[in-house]
């Protein structure tokens, strides 16, 4: 069945240091998307990066970037320079794409408080 | 482009009572969803479609119904409201074939059943 699976309810970070927000997946499709989103204390969800199951390159933008270990089915989201505006909430999701269904699962979320 | 608009922001429900919750994209996209988001169980999937029509279940679907007459809009109807479905809704939609297909959510509903 599908599933993610994030360990971390909570996560301190330094100012202007790399976090690293785990995620691990099960799925038993070959094709499948993840993808990291973050949602501030406001409320709204924000779409941040997205890997591929076929792609070999890890994803990247900016300060964000994905460290996709397919074998061990993880999907780790890394970033870079912790910034105060980073302090959030972080959802990792996968999409799986079974017989035309697309079903967006999440995992729980991990909270990551950026310390000045 | 208002991207995905939901309403109404907030509503307060008595136990048994029926609501309809709007959702609206502009985008043109294929698939939309509801979620649900209570503390410590992050987002859970209620219902989806893949396009006008095409509706089906996700995680959580009782009590919750949905229908997707238009591309366009995608409510989610609660049919006799429970204590038990009070959290913060959020809708989403994204193509189906356009990678990354990223889902844009949108504002989120804050449903207190009393």
């Amino acid at each position: 069945a599908q599933k993610i699976t994030q360990t971390q309810p909570g996560m301190f970070v330094q100012e202007k240091e790399a976090v690293t927000l785990d995620c691990t997946y099960d799925t038993s499709d070959q094709s499948y998307g993840l993808f990291w989103y973050k949602q501030p204390s406001s409320g709204e969800m924000i779409f941040l990066i997205y890997q591929g199951s076929y792609d070999e390159q890890n994803a990247t933008e900016g300060r964000y970037s994905l460290n996709f270990q397919k074998a061990r089915k993880s999907a780790n989201l890394v970033i870079s320079a912790s910034q105060l505006g980073d302090s959030a909430m972080y959802f990792c999701a996968m999409r799986e794409a079974t017989s035309g269904t697309y079903k967006y699962i999440f995992g729980t979320g991990t909270r990551l408080k950026v310390l000045a | 482009n208002a991207g995905v608009t939901q309403t109404p922001k907030f509503q307060v429900l008595k136990t048994g009572q029926s609501m309809t919750l709007q959702c609206a994209q502009d985008m043109n996209h294929e698939y939309m969803s509801w979620y649900r988001q209570d503390p410590g169980m992050g987002l859970r999937l209620i219902h989806y479609s893949v396009g006008a029509g095409i509706t089906d279940q996700g995680e959580v679907p009782n009590g919750y119904n949905v229908s997707r007459s238009t591309t366009e809009d995608f409510p989610l109807r609660l049919l006799s409201a429970a204590p038990s479905q009070t959290s913060v809704y959020f809708c989403a939609s994204s193509f189906v074939a356009v990678v990354p297909y990223e889902q844009y959510f949108g504002p989120g509903t804050r449903l207190t059943v009393t």
